[in-house]
């Protein structure tokens, strides 16, 4: 079975310009986060969704970050007026929802993202 | 709020002897706790996790990791360490007190197992 999916794998932008991250996560799985991962910063959570509830969008660095899940499968992380900052591997993972949150975390392989 | 403390950023360690990655945790609840690993140029792996009951749990690859209430620590240990053990280690935790709540990862131990 297919695992976790991240278009494109690298990512390579101009300072200023809108980019579009896409996951594919696996069948199934109704709950999906997005995650940056920079040197030296270790996972930091951006967004997470679970089935139909609304979204914790707690961890967005700034309202130039939004994303959205489309049909409870497909997410779409974009980030508009990219910043050098942005630079970073960006990961998405699913995970089953069982009860009280056990279920562990299926991660991609990510989007390198450079901004220059 | 919940949060993660991983306070080596490295921990090197000789091939063949025991080695321990410190995690120490903060929740209002109670925890789930996990143990992620990033093997160089491949993604982030499920290595281990804690819900409830024993408080040593085993996992992948001859790991296993104590979950210790009273100082909030979850620390990953292996008895004999394998350069092949060379990886990123992340520490994670989710509050089980209710509801659907993210998982808060750590910022990541590098493990250097020298032959």
């Amino acid at each position: 079975g297919a695992g976790v999916s991240q278009s494109p794998s690298n990512k390579v932008t101009e300072k200023g310009k809108d980019v579009e991250l896409r996951c594919d996560p696996i069948s199934g799985h109704t709950a999906l986060y997005w995650y940056r991962q920079s040197l030296g910063q270790g996972l930091e959570f951006l967004i997470y969704f679970q089935g139909n509830s609304a979204p914790d969008k707690s961890g967005l660095p700034s309202d130039r970050f939004s994303a959205e899940r489309t049909g409870g499968s497909v997410s779409t992380l974009t980030i508009q007026r990219t910043q050098q900052e942005d630079s970073a591997v960006y990961l998405c993972a699913s995970s089953l929802p069982r009860t009280g949150g056990r279920e562990k975390l299926f991660f991609g392989s990510g989007t390198q993202l450079s901004v220059l | 709020a919940q949060s993660v403390a991983q306070p080596e950023d490295q921990v090197n360690v000789a091939e063949g002897n025991p080695l321990t990655v410190k995690c120490t945790y903060s929740v209002s609840g109670n925890p789930y706790l996990f143990w992620y690993v990033q093997y160089p140029n491949r993604g982030l792996q499920f290595l281990l996790k804690y819900i409830t009951g024993d408080n040593l749990v085993k996992g992948s690859y001859g790991f296993e990791a104590e979950f210790n209430k009273s100082q909030t620590s979850f620390h990953l240990k292996k008895p004999s360490a394998l350069v092949s053990d060379s990886a990123l280690y992340f520490c994670a935790v989710r509050d089980n007190s209710g509801g659907y709540q993210k998982v808060t990862f750590g910022t990541g131990t590098k493990l250097q197992v020298i032959p």
